[in-house]
């Protein structure tokens, strides 16, 4: 198992770009999440998916969207990139029906720069 | 243990000593926590976690202990190796499967 992947691993935008970052997990897992991590600081989350068909907002979700296209994929979607965007964005996922944890398995991470 | 601000509190230790990291959590109604170790480049991988019910938990040269009454949690580790340098993430749950994480502490162990 390949386990989260997210593509691409680098990029680089200009301010007003556009752009879509990539999340697949091969773990049937239900829950899947976005976050940005800043420099100095903890994850913070951005949008999230309990479940294929359904999205909701975290913690800093503003000039983001998402789409969960299918149970594998998650992607998240800059519209109009701004420098404040500038960080490394995390996805991740969790299954359903473990009482005991609240695990979540993490990608490799995106690092964006918007110029 | 946990800041806010710009800069992650810093634990340096030697080879072989043990290591104890803090957090403080901010919600009583949490119910579980988790410990993260972030490496340079990489995505958090977890360590171990607790649920409120408990207030210890062991695991291989690891132990969480968790002090609801303070809100603090702490994550001890026994013979630090320099692998085991990373930056150390706490997280807490309180709703609908969402983590909360705090701001890191760097940990960087000396051989």
């Amino acid at each position: 198992n390949a386990g989260v992947t997210q593509t691409p691993k680098f990029q680089v935008l200009k301010t007003g770009q556009s752009m879509t970052l990539q999340c697949a997990q091969d773990m049937n897992h239900n829950s899947m999440y976005w976050y940005r991590q800043d420099p100095g600081m903890g994850l913070r989350l951005i949008y999230y998916s309990a479940s294929e068909g359904t999205t909701d907002k975290g913690e800093v979700p503003n000039g983001y969207n998402v789409s969960r296209l299918n149970k594998r994929e998650f992607s998240l979607r800059l519209e109009s990139a701004a420098p404040s965007q500038t960080s490394v964005y995390f996805c991740a996922s969790r299954p359903m029906g473990l009482a005991d944890t609240y695990e979540q398995y993490f990608g490799p991470g995106t690092r964006l720069t918007v110029t | 243990g946990e800041n806010v601000g710009l800069h992650l509190p810093t634990l340096s230790v030697q080879e072989g000593d043990n290591s104890i990291i803090n957090c403080a959590y901010s919600n009583s109604a949490s119910d579980y926590f988790i410990w993260y170790k972030q490496e340079s480049g990489k995505g958090p991988q977890f360590i171990i976690d607790i649920r409120s019910n408990m207030d210890k938990r062991q695991g291989q040269r690891v132990t969480v202990l968790l002090n609801k009454t303070v809100k603090h949690l702490s994550l001890q580790i026994a013979a630090t190796q320099p692998g085991d340098s990373a930056v150390y993430f706490c997280a807490e749950h309180a709703s609908y499967g969402k983590l909360t994480f705090g701001q890191g502490t760097i940990l960087t162990v000396h051989p």
